[in-house]
């Protein structure tokens, strides 16, 4: 499976916009970019997926390099529920790893009043 | 629609005793999965199930670990016995499975496992 680097925390200010961003350098041409957020003591939550195009629901907007290198997720107007564990995934996309999801550290994101 | 169901939520036990997990999916979702989430770490996968048969157990600890899901719907995990290292959350996922255009996983709020 393709790797995934995220910053392992960030802040942001309630009401502004909170990027996170997200490198897969590894990425192959059929392999999509998840988004996941777990909150404390919940299951992780899916936010949104894309494979070349950007994306964007009701939740997010998800940024993807030309290249496919890179990502970014956009929370346009972050609020203090926003605060949670960010998960940037590559999903398997052949073999034994078909459809896997493989989670890494993460990125704290911490949103202030 | 109804979300993962787990139980217990919690589960206290001394090492070297036994204990069951519950999972019931999303209904028509073909394909679940297991994961172990150690306090700070992101939830790693233990065993993925195709129906009623087991796709990839490659990262499960089979001298203590087992899980079924019989009938393709319901699933258990089970481990005995239990050592302290085990002390973790138990996350269940579901999905319609692969090839299936949205094909994202509904987590359940997992099991909260202590071994003492």
């Amino acid at each position: 499976d393709a790797k995934t680097t995220q910053p392992t925390s960030m802040d942001c200010a309630e009401g502004r916009a909170a990027n996170l961003p997200c490198n897969h350098s590894t990425i192959s041409g059929n392999e999509y970019v998840y988004w996941y957020r777990q909150i404390h003591s919940q299951g992780p939550q899916y936010i949104i997926h894309g494979l070349k195009n950007n994306e964007t629901n009701e939740m997010a907007s998800l940024i993807i390099t030309e290249d496919r290198k890179s990502s970014t997720l956009i929370l346009p107007h972050a609020t203090l529920r926003d605060t949670a564990v960010y998960y940037c995934i590559v999903r398997g996309a052949g073999g034994t790893s078909y459809g896997k999801l493989t989670f890494g550290q993460g990125t704290i994101l911490t949103v202030h009043p | 629609e109804a979300g993962v169901a787990q139980s217990p939520r919690y589960k206290i036990i001394e090492k070297r005793q036994s204990v069951a997990f519950w999972c019931n999916p999303i209904s028509g979702h073909a394909t679940l999965y297991w994961y172990q989430q150690i306090l700070g770490q992101g939830p790693k996968l233990l065993i993925q199930f195709q129906n009623n048969g087991v796709v990839d157990d490659s990262q499960l600890p089979k001298d203590r670990f087992s899980a079924e899901r019989l009938k393709g719907v319901d699933s258990t995990l089970k481990i005995q016995p239990a050592k302290l290292e085990d002390s973790a959350v138990y996350l269940c996922a579901s999905s319609l499975g692969p090839g299936t255009a949205d094909y994202g996983y509904t987590f359940g709020s997992g099991t909260r496992l202590t071994v003492v």
